[in-house]
C-alpha cells in the first residue's frame, strides 16, 4: 500500500522562487493536511482540507496556498519562498475529520531549504 | 488555546532501562490524546491513542500511556527499551472538533544505547 506519498523529498530554492510540494493518498481519506516541523517547535498545521473543493487555514498559513480538486491530491504551493520557510513539511490524511474517529497517516516528509 | 508540553527534549537510556516520557496539556474539556513516533528517516506513525474508557492505553511495540485527568497528563511508558526504540516521540491533543485542532508537543528525542 502506498499510503501518503510526498514529492519531492528534498528541495533547495532561492529566495523569491516558487514551487509546489505534491501530496497524494490512495486511502480515499476525506481529511488531508499540511504540517511543518521545525526544531523545538513540534509540528504546526499550515492548511487543511475536509474534502474535495474545501480548504481552510491552520495555525501558520502565511506564504502558502493549497487546493483540493480531487480526493487524492492536496498540493502545497509556495508562491515566493523565504528563508523562514526552510523546514520539513509533512502531509497527513485521515478517513475522518474528527480526532475521535481515527488517526493521521503521514507522508515521509519533504525537506525544503530556502537560501 | 490548547497547548501541549513535553518537558524532556532529549533522553538517553541504555537498553533494558525503563522509559517514561512526560506530556501535559492545557485544556479543560474532553480531549483525545495521541502519541506519535518518528523513527530516523521515516514518517510519523501512531503509537497509541486515548479517546475514552480505560485510562491505561496499550499501544504497539510494548508502549503504554496513562491518562490522568486531574493532572492533565498523558505520559508514555515502556518497561524495557530496546535500541530500536531510538526515535522522536510526539504527544498530541485535540478535542472532538477535529484534526484541524490537533496540537503537537515539541517532541522528545530518545537515544537508546546498546
Amino acid at each position: 500500500n502506498a499510503g501518503v506519498t510526498q514529492t519531492p523529498k528534498f528541495q533547495v530554492l532561492k529566495t523569491g522562487q516558487s514551487m509546489t510540494l505534491q501530496c497524494a493518498q490512495d486511502m480515499n481519506h476525506e481529511y488531508m493536511s499540511w504540517y511543518r516541523q521545525d526544531p523545538g517547535m513540534g509540528l504546526r498545521l499550515i492548511h487543511y482540507s475536509v474534502g474535495a473543493g474545501i480548504t481552510d487555514q491552520g495555525e501558520v498559513p502565511n506564504g502558502y496556498n493549497v487546493s483540493r480538486s480531487t480526493t487524492e491530491d492536496f498540493p502545497l504551493r509556495l508562491l515566493s519562498a523565504a528563508p523562514s520557510q526552510t523546514s520539513v513539511y509533512f502531509c497527513a490524511s485521515s478517513y475522518s475529520r474528527t480526532g475521535a474517529a481515527g488517526e493521521l497517516f503521514f507522508g515521509e516528509g519533504s525537506r525544503l531549504t530556502v537560501l | 488555546a490548547q497547548s501541549v508540553s513535553q518537558h524532556n527534549h532529549h533522553v538517553i537510556l541504555s537498553e533494558a532501562a525503563s522509559l517514561e516520557l512526560g506530556c501535559n496539556y492545557s485544556y479543560g474539556g474532553t480531549v483525545n490524546l495521541f502519541w506519535y513516533v518518528q523513527y530516523p528517516g521515516q514518517h510519523l506513525q501512531l503509537l497509541l491513542k486515548y479517546f475514552s474508557g480505560d485510562p491505561l492505553v496499550k499501544g504497539i511495540k510494548g508502549f503504554e500511556a496513562e491518562f490522568i485527568k486531574s493532572k492533565f497528563s498523558f505520559n508514555l511508558r515502556k518497561p524495557s527499551v530496546q535500541w530500536s526504540d531510538t526515535a522522536e516521540y510526539f504527544c498530541a491533543v485535540n478535542t472532538n472538533t477535529g484534526f484541524q485542532k490537533l496540537v503537537f508537543g515539541t517532541g522528545t528525542r530518545l537515544l537508546v544505547s546498546p
